[in-house]
């Protein structure tokens, strides 16, 4: 089975950084996503680590340890727009099937 | 964006009702999803369609009925739900659903309520 653990509600303040962890337990592991979600709408794509290391895009940068099971994402210089809940999920190796944790709720306060 | 469409937005339906969910994409994916969001719950897989042949139920009950007449339109059909069904039910699309075929883009959902 798999089992995807982050925390579930965050606050942090405009212009500040916040880091959203998430760890994870599975067999058959190919890679780890990141969506955000805003209230009511579509999971949209932020990121895809797949080995281990860094990936920046802008504001947005993702980590993957697969040794430890455990990624991360980095919010820099917070916009009020980045209010929503943050959703790591686990890629099986076969099937192209996604396994999400329960998401992180992201308050950005002025 | 406007990728992966869903109808209709808001549905609400008695527990003998039959009534179906509609999802198009236009992205020439040939892999399709159905996920369910409940409240306090993580995104649950339901179905994978690749190429029009489903390749995954994870367990779903039959009152749930999906059905897959090309790679673009993906249909889930429902009849005799329970309240419980209610929640938020979330289309998605990607390249293929073999391993690791591309990031799955999603369709706005349709907020489900079963009374």
């Amino acid at each position: 089975g798999q089992n995807i653990d982050q925390p579930t509600e965050m606050t942090a303040t405009e212009g500040a950084i916040v880091q959203i962890n998430c760890t994870y337990q599975t067999s058959g592991f190919n890679g780890l996503f990141w969506y955000q979600q805003h209230a009511g709408e579509a999971p949209t794509f932020l990121s895809y680590n797949v080995l281990d290391g860094l990936e920046e895009k802008g504001r947005f940068s993702s980590f993957l340890s697969r040794s430890k099971g455990y990624s991360y994402l980095l919010l820099k210089e917070l916009q009020m727009k980045d209010s929503a809940s943050y959703l790591c999920a686990v890629l099986k190796a076969a099937g192209n099937k996604l396994t999400f944790g329960g998401g992180t709720r992201v308050l950005v306060k002025p | 964006e406007t990728g992966v469409t869903q109808t209709p937005r808001h549905l609400v339906m008695g527990m003998t009702n039959k009534k179906s969910l509609k999802c198009e994409q236009h992205l020439g994916h040939n892999a399709m999803y159905w996920y369910k969001q409940s409240a306090k719950k993580p995104l649950e897989l339901m179905f994978v369609y690749n190429f029009k042949e489903q390749t995954e139920n994870n367990s779903v009950p039959s009152r749930f009925s999906p059905e897959c007449p090309n790679s673009s339109h993906l249909f889930l059909h429902l009849h005799t739900l329970q309240p419980e069904d209610s929640a938020l039910y979330l289309c998605a699309s990607s390249q293929e659903a073999r391993s690791y075929s591309g990031t799955q883009y999603f369709g706005p959902g349709t907020r489900l309520t079963v009374l």
